[in-house]
């Protein structure tokens, strides 16, 4: 396994259009996080899931923001109408359900770098 | 809700020089707590940890004493190296059933002077 991978690294887009995200989580993880991290700040948390179910949203995520995991696998973030407030890291997790002292972990993706232009 | 207060902006110690970077948190639940290590271009990774009050994390030098009389989880090294130099970021989350998302702190920018 090759830890949480996401894609694109990078995406450049016109206000307005609409934008899409990925993210595979690690194979043996059923739980799934979405975070957004602007230049100079830490990751807020946007959404959870585990297995296909989304168990939380923030109050970050408007609803231009919707988020899936269909089949309890990959996840999808998608921005509609994209604002140029929207600019920033979009980073994701995965974690396994029981996080005990010898089997903690959260593994961040490298993320997916928006500029809304 | 939950917070996270941790030292800000940059701290620029010589290399060989201790240092200390406070963070402090507060929370209506018992928490477990982290601090986080963000390389440019990548993600969080996982620094030290401490699971329940009085634990100590311990990782490449680095420590970190869970205090809950004083609600605090300061990261403190001896002596910093150059290759130390990054963004740490303090954390806490929640184990169980209940809410398990991070609540990160604002970041602190370590550059160790050669």
């Amino acid at each position: 396994d090759t830890g949480v991978s996401q894609n694109p690294r990078h995406k450049i887009t016109k206000r307005g259009q609409n934008v899409t995200f990925r993210c595979d989580p690690i194979s043996e993880h059923n739980r799934l996080y979405w975070y957004r991290q602007t230049l100079g700040q830490g990751p807020e948390f946007l959404t959870y899931f585990q297995n296909e179910a989304q168990l939380e949203k923030s109050r970050l995520l408007s609803d231009r923001f919707s988020a899936e995991r269909p089949k309890g696998s990959f996840s999808t973030l998608e921005i509609q109408r994209t604002e140029q407030g929207d600019s920033a890291m979009y980073l994701c997790a995965s974690s396994p359900r029981e996080l005990g002292q010898k089997n903690y972990g959260y593994t961040f993706g490298s993320g997916t770098r928006l500029t809304v232009v | 809700g939950d917070s996270v207060v941790q030292t800000e902006g940059q701290v620029l110690p010589s290399e060989g020089d201790s240092l200390i970077v406070n963070c402090s948190y507060e929370t209506t639940q018992y928490p477990s707590l982290f601090w986080y290590v963000q390389y440019p271009g990548e993600g969080p990774q996982l620094h030290l940890k401490a699971m329940k009050a009085n634990d100590k994390g311990r990782n490449k030098g680095f420590e970190a004493m869970y205090r809950k009389e004083t609600t605090s989880f300061h990261l403190e090294k001896d002596s910093v190296q150059e290759s130390d130099s990054a963004v740490y970021f303090c954390a806490l989350t929640f184990r169980g059933t209940g809410r398990r998302a991070l609540t990160f702190g604002s970041g602190t920018r370590l550059q160790v002077q050669p």
